[in-house]
């Protein structure tokens, strides 16, 4: 079946501009995740939805970070004024909850370079 | 706060050599622990992971990995590396009390040479 996908894979941004990144996780899979890959970083988690309930947004670097899940499906990663430490592959994982430890699937990512 | 330490940052090998990756965990009650694998323009994919049981995991490609408690260890082998092997490898665990996020290791990139 499909897997992660992620869209686009590489955005070039003007510092200040803000950016929109897509997210289409697995068919069924309640659960999605938004993590960070960057050089001296390593992968940093950055927001979890879960369903209907709130999302855990503990991992966001500051408030120009927002996302949003709509339908409990594509989920959208803003980006606002962009800096140029934002520069990432920023990936999308979704996973199926079913009470426990599940394993995530991970899209293949988008690579964000802020000039 | 759980964290995951991988002490090897890159490690270079010829193919046919034995592979062993370091991962350490800190204490945090219930133990979940994977290995991630990401070659070289793929995501990343699941090699195998452990939540209870029997001690030794086999993973996919021949790779297994080895909890040990006493060491707070999650180490990767495989007998016998191949240059596909050639990627970055992840070590990673669920924070205590919580299954909504992974705490990735640093990364370690593997070359192997022909």
């Amino acid at each position: 079946g499909a897997g992660v996908s992620q869209s686009p894979s590489n955005k070039v941004t003007e510092k200040g501009k803000d950016v929109e990144l897509r997210c289409d996780p697995i068919s069924g899979h309640t659960a999605l995740y938004w993590y960070r890959q960057s050089l001296g970083q390593g992968l940093e988690f950055l927001i979890y939805f879960q369903g209907n309930s709130a999302p855990d947004k503990s991992g966001l670097p500051s408030d120009r970070f927002s996302a949003e899940r709509t339908g409990g499906s594509v989920s959208t990663l803003t980006i606002q004024r962009t800096q140029q430490e934002d520069s990432a592959v920023y990936l999308c994982a979704s996973s199926f909850i079913s009470g426990g430890a599940e394993e995530q699937y991970f899209g293949p990512g988008t690579r964000l370079t802020v000039t | 706060a759980q964290s995951v330490s991988q002490h090897n940052h890159h490690v270079i090998l010829s193919e046919a050599a034995s592979l062993e990756l370091g991962c350490n965990y800190s204490y945090g009650g219930t133990v979940n622990l994977f290995w991630y694998v990401q070659y070289p323009g793929q995501h990343l994919q699941l090699l195998l992971k452990y939540f209870s049981g029997d001690p030794l995991v086999k993973g996919i490609k021949g790779f297994e990995a080895e909890f040990i408690k006493s060491k707070f260890s999650f180490n990767l082998r495989k007998p016998s590396v191949q240059w596909s092997d050639t990627a970055e490898y992840f070590c990673a665990t669920f924070p205590s009390g919580g299954y909504n996020k992974l705490i990735f290791g640093a990364g370690t990139r593997l070359a192997v040479h022909p």
